[in-house]
């Protein structure tokens, strides 16, 4: 099974400081077919459901922020908020998705507080 | 508006059965792929189980054999069926609608219900 792994587990950054969270996943989401990575990241506040914020590992979604962003490729990402708002203060997730059989795998969720 | 609505939660002894319903609004449960996830009460996200439009189904190794997920195209609504319930099936079931652009498939969840929550205790 594939296995992701964020780090950190928990984050607090001042605002309008840059948030960097990272995600690794125990084999490649690359497709080379189409050269795209199959992950993705959601942000989840308290009581609600996840919100889809990239997928692609790069690609925001429509209507999020741009200081959003995603990088990365194979099997290291890295999701980046470029000036923290207090807003983004939630739980983050990566999540990947493998094709023989279809499965989906989410990491254990990184905690982004306001320093 | 493009809405997803679970119901069917509850309580529920250890070994018993509950059925979930996902109803789609704003799409047609043709159209894309749908999924599940669950979070335990405190604990991160957890696939559970995907239906394609085609009617493939694929599942989580720790539900394979007890759930099963299927739709109603006449009622426009995704249902997880799940059997032979163990005290840690306990979580809050999301549906999630797969995200596609055109007839690509993004491997992401774009449209999330608010969930149902499911205890299984004696």
């Amino acid at each position: 099974d594939i296995v992701m792994t964020q780090s950190p587990d928990s984050l607090a950054v001042s605002l309008g400081e840059r948030a960097t969270i990272n995600c690794k996943s125990s084999q490649s989401v690359l497709d080379t077919s189409n050269n795209e990575n199959h992950l993705a990241w959601y942000q989840q506040k308290p009581s609600q459901p996840p919100k889809l914020l990239i997928y692609w590992a790069s690609t925001r979604n429509s209507g999020v922020p741009d200081r959003f962003s995603g990088s990365g490729s194979g099997t290291d990402f890295t999701l980046t908020i470029s000036s923290l708002q207090a807003e983004d203060v939630a739980v983050y997730y990566c999540q990947q998705y493998h094709g023989s059989p279809p499965t989906y795998t989410f990491g254990q969720g990184t905690k982004l507080e306001i320093k | 508006e493009v809405q997803l609505v679970e119901s069917g939660g509850g309580l529920i002894q250890p070994g018993g059965s509950l059925s979930l319903s996902c109803e789609i609004s704003g799409f047609t449960v043709t159209d894309s792929y749908m999924t599940w996830v669950r979070q335990a009460p405190g604990k991160g996200l957890e696939w559970v189980s995907v239906i394609y439009a085609g009617g493939s189904t694929y599942y989580a190794g720790s539900v394979k054999g007890r759930f099963t997920v299927s739709s109603d195209i006449s009622k426009n609504t995704v249902y997880l069926h799940m059997n032979s319930l163990r005290v840690d099936d306990t979580a809050v079931y999301y549906c999630a609608r797969g995200a596609s652009v055109g007839f690509r498939a993004l491997s992401a969840f774009d449209i999330w219900g608010h969930g149902t929550l499911v205890s299984v205790s004696s």
